[in-house]
């Protein structure tokens, strides 16, 4: 089972708003509804940001939002921040071998 | 609070085994399923395994199948990983995390633990 596909590195400047592409397979993002992202900090423990393509737990700010068409799913972060700048993965259930597939992670960097 | 603790990481040989575990406190541990996430630079985020509240359904990456097993111990509140025949790409932070309630994502993650793989 091959990771899901994301740009290596994201960047944009307060205020702006940034969109994290991931991209799977019909044997996954395509089929599944199940694809969540997770925000992780140098040196910390990822955090779940959005669950069930577009769905954000309590507490998680509504400048986060998802979407998914096809075998790609998208994070927008609207109102960038600079404690937004952080790696960025993306996870999906799947009909393969194994249950779950992470993305290949994305770097945010706020100007 | 939801808690969960990792230890039992180190060092160890290509071939041996280590076993970790998982303390988990703050919610009924019986009632979620549990997970073993691991990450390292070259392979990122790589989910392991996974038990429900019962054990009664278990799962395996196939990088592992065979190697490692997953338990848990509702009467204390903990999950384990048994890791056996050991390899240099097992090494990487092993994170116990916790599956959402009624779908598939991870809530609560553990603050991980270090896994060494070398002679």
């Amino acid at each position: 089972q091959s990771a899901l596909t994301q740009p290596a590195s994201v960047s944009g400047s307060p205020g702006q708003s940034i969109t994290i592409s991931c991209t799977g397979t019909s044997s996954d993002v395509g089929t599944y509804n199940y694809l969540s992202w997770y925000q992780q900090h140098p040196g910390k423990a990822p955090k779940l940001m959005i669950y069930d393509v577009s769905n954000r737990p309590s507490g998680v700010s509504n400048r986060f939002s998802g979407s998914k068409s096809g075998n790609t799913a998208s994070l927008t972060i609207s109102g960038l921040q600079a404690e937004d700048e952080a790696d960025y993965y993306c996870s999906s259930y799947t009909t393969s071998s194994t249950l779950e597939v992470f993305g290949t992670g994305t770097k945010v960097t706020v100007l | 609070e939801v808690q969960l603790v990792e230890s039992g990481g180190g060092l160890v040989q290509p071939g041996g085994s280590l076993r970790l575990s998982c303390a988990a406190s703050g919610f009924n541990f019986s009632s979620y399923s549990m997970n073993w996430v691991r990450q390292s630079p070259e392979k990122g985020l790589e989910w392991v395994s996974y038990i429900s509240g019962s054990s009664g359904t278990i799962y395996y990456a196939d990088s592992v199948k065979g190697r490692f097993t997953i338990s848990r111990d509702n009467g204390k509140n903990s999950v384990y990983l048994q890791m056996n025949s050991l390899r240099a790409e097992d090494t990487a932070l092993y994170y116990c995390a916790r599956d959402c309630f009624s779908t598939r994502c991870f809530d609560y993650w553990g603050q991980g633990i270090l896994v060494t793989v070398s002679s």
